[in-house]
């Protein structure tokens, strides 16, 4: 089962702007993390956040996490037509459980 | 260095039929995670290496789905008597230290199963 849920699930936006996805889990975690998936490939690591961070910035990526609220939003700044993807939170839970559980995902599309 | 491969890419089944799907992960990773993804959703968990050590089957979906990794490197998902519902893309992926879901995991591309 999908533990997190994107929103939005869709974003269309032009070069240049920028672009917020959200994403909100359900149970305590240890750290919350963010993929980039291309059609039809594999996932990219972007970014990973702990439990006890709040921001982190990598590049044009910023990610802040909320625990109180369980969630957590991915901001790219000055958007490319090649950060056309679909974006996956994934969260690592806390304790000795092994799995990362992913959200259901927001497909943006950057447009020239 | 290379990443994370698997083969096949793209794999076309006859239901009944038995699949087996290879990982390479990268060289010296400990953790090896296999994921299910269906078409417009999220990855889902499906089992998880430490080393040659199964340490949770837990996202399986079923006594069909087997999974190995017999000296602690390449790993293989096989699925027997393939049904339509396995239709999906399979992600390998790995992570250098033995902290399953509290490092960075590294994917490969997926094979693409079609069971018709």
């Amino acid at each position: 089962s999908q533990q997190g849920e994107e929103d939005p699930q869709a974003l269309s936006i032009q070069e240049g702007e920028n672009a917020t996805m959200n994403c909100s889990y359900k149970t305590s975690i240890n750290n919350l993390q963010w993929y980039r998936q291309n059609s039809g490939r594999g996932l990219v690591h972007l970014i990973l956040i702990r439990s006890n961070e709040r921001e982190k910035h990598s590049g044009r990526l910023r990610v802040t996490l909320d625990t109180s609220k369980k969630s957590s939003s991915l901001l790219i700044t000055a958007s490319r037509a090649a950060d056309t993807a679909s974006y996956f939170c994934a969260t690592g839970p806390s304790g000795t459980a092994s799995k990362l559980t992913f959200g259901t995902g927001t497909r943006l599309q950057v447009t020239l | 260095g290379a990443g994370v491969s698997q083969s096949p890419r793209y794999k076309v089944a006859k239901r009944g039929q038995d699949v087996a799907l290879r990982c390479d992960p990268i060289s010296g990773h400990v953790s090896l995670f296999w994921y299910q993804q269906a078409l417009g959703q999220g990855p889902e968990f499906l089992t998880y290496f430490q080393n040659e050590a199964q340490l949770d089957k837990s996202g399986l979906p079923s006594d069909r789905f087997f999974a190995e990794r017999p000296e602690g490197s390449v790993s293989t998902l096989k699925i027997q008597r393939t049904q339509q519902e396995d239709s999906a893309v399979y992600l390998c992926a790995s992570s250098l230290m033995a902290s399953g879901a509290k490092e960075t995991q590294y994917f490969g591309p997926g094979t693409r199963l079609l069971v018709l």
